[in-house]
């Protein structure tokens, strides 16, 4: 079982937009409407930030967003904000499993 | 509200198992899919599997097939994961979370870091 793909790290100013992408098979990103992604400061736990690939749980900021085309999966952020900085993880399920991606450090310049 | 309070830290010898536990509260246990998901030191999450509560019924990753168990307890609205054949790269935190959609783990235990180590 492989770690569905992500860049290792993406930087913005403040008030930009950034995305980042989560690549994976049409065995799990591709075949399914099923990807979230957390949000993970350090010392702390994941937090959901979008799930079924484009809904936002109450309470989470509408500057995120998710979409998907094809195997690949995107998170942007807009409107780039200070305490976004952290680590983003997609999450794809894979028929008898699920799946994280490999991780994207965002940093706010 | 909903809560899950995970089991202290543990230390290990490699070859050891290691049980950690997550008790449940503010929910009906049996409602919800628990997952268990890792993280070791400076890498990212791992997805491990989950259990429901109400069948047992589970699924594994193929990574820990044969050492990894999911268990629960629906008197005590506790969930259990039992790694065995402990190696070093099972040092982690291991965290449980309440799944209320596919993929979608809405709370999580605070982590219950294991170190495996000789």
């Amino acid at each position: 079982q492989s770690a569905l793909t992500q860049p290792r790290s993406v930087s913005g100013s403040l008030g930009q937009s950034v995305t980042i992408s989560c690549t994976g098979t049409s065995s799990d990103v591709g075949g399914y409407n099923y990807v979230s992604w957390y949000q993970e400061h350090p010392g702390k736990a994941p937090k959901v930030i979008i799930y079924d690939v484009t809904k936002r749980p109450s309470g989470v900021p509408d500057r995120f967003s998710g979409s998907k085309s094809g195997n690949t999966a995107s998170l942007t952020i807009s409107g780039l904000q200070a305490e976004d900085e952290a680590d983003y993880y997609c999450c794809s399920y894979a028929g008898t499993y699920d799946v994280f991606g490999t991780g994207t450090e965002v940093t706010v310049l | 509200q909903v809560q899950l309070v995970q089991s202290g830290a543990e230390v290990k010898k490699p070859g050891a198992s290691v049980r950690v536990s997550c008790k449940t509260s503010g929910y009906t246990f049996t409602v919800h899919h628990i997952h268990w998901v890792r993280q070791a030191p400076g890498q990212g999450l791992e997805w491990m599997g989950w259990i429901d509560p109400k069948t047992t019924d589970s699924s594994y990753s193929p990574n820990f097939r044969g050492r990894l168990t999911l268990t629960t307890d629906t008197s005590m609205s506790t969930a259990y994961m039992q790694l065995s054949r402990l190696r070093s790269d099972d040092t982690a935190v291991y965290y449980c979370a309440r799944a209320i959609g596919m993929v979608l783990l809405d709370n999580w235990g605070q982590g219950a870091l294991v170190t495996v180590s000789s």
